[in-house]
């Protein structure tokens, strides 16, 4: 089973930063918090992970809890393209199999 | 980063009939992953696949009905076995590692 929850979806103005949360209250020490995105009828995409520290990447942020129970996501400037389904994975490491949980559904809204 | 290609893009079987889906990564790889999509639904993995060993199957999915080949670590196939209406999915390969990349899958219609 999945380790992690989501909002089923969450909409969003164009232009606006998306926000999207994720807790994973049983996390381990040594896991990793992953996201990824799937656009309708692609494979899922790679965004961004960490361990203890914020992320930062072309894509996007990725701000983790002092405790590592929760983590969001930060679309800072989202446009039309950023629709799609966020999925928040924890994961040992790299090698490690994904359980996918259920994702949030992303409308960006024009 | 790693580009997979995976084949057939999409298909249309009638049911009772098999189909091996093929996945070709650009570069060496130890492990390969394969998941399943249903209509509407998030991913499943059916089954990750080493080079060199037998695929190990997560609890629902078994070897009769969904075998797996993995002849070197560049390549891997998974075929469904006596297709059923039920079986109609987009079935994804992914690599393990830093980004863990996908294919773009396979759509599948029984019918």
């Amino acid at each position: 089973d999945a380790k992690t929850t989501q909002p089923p979806s969450m909409d969003c103005a164009e232009g606006r930063a998306a926000n999207l949360p994720c807790n994973h209250s049983t996390i381990s020490g040594n896991e990793y918090v992953y996201w990824y995105r799937q656009i309708h009828s692609q494979g899922p995409q790679y965004i961004i992970h960490g361990l203890k520290n914020n992320e930062t990447n072309e894509m996007a942020s990725l701000i983790i809890t002092e405790d590592r129970k929760s983590s969001t996501l930060i679309l800072p400037h989202a446009t039309l393209r950023d629709t799609a389904v966020y999925y928040c994975i924890v994961r040992v490491d790299r090698d490690d199999k994904i359980i996918f949980g259920k994702g949030t559904r992303l409308h960006i809204l024009p | 980063s790693a580009v997979i290609s995976q084949k057939p893009s999409r298909d249309i079987c009638q049911r009772g009939t098999s189909l091996t889906i093929q996945c070709q990564v650009d570069s060496q790889v130890t492990m390969m992953f394969w998941y399943r999509q249903q209509p509407g639904q998030s991913l499943t993995l059916i089954a990750t696949a080493n080079q060199g060993s037998e695929a190990t199957y997560e609890s629902g999915f078994v070897i009769d009905k969904f075998p797996i080949s993995r002849p070197n670590l560049t390549f891997s196939t998974l075929t469904v076995s006596n297709m059923s209406p039920e079986d109609s999915s987009i079935y994804l390969c992914s690599v393990a590692g830093p980004s863990t990349f996908f294919g773009q899958g396979t759509r599948l219609t029984v019918v």
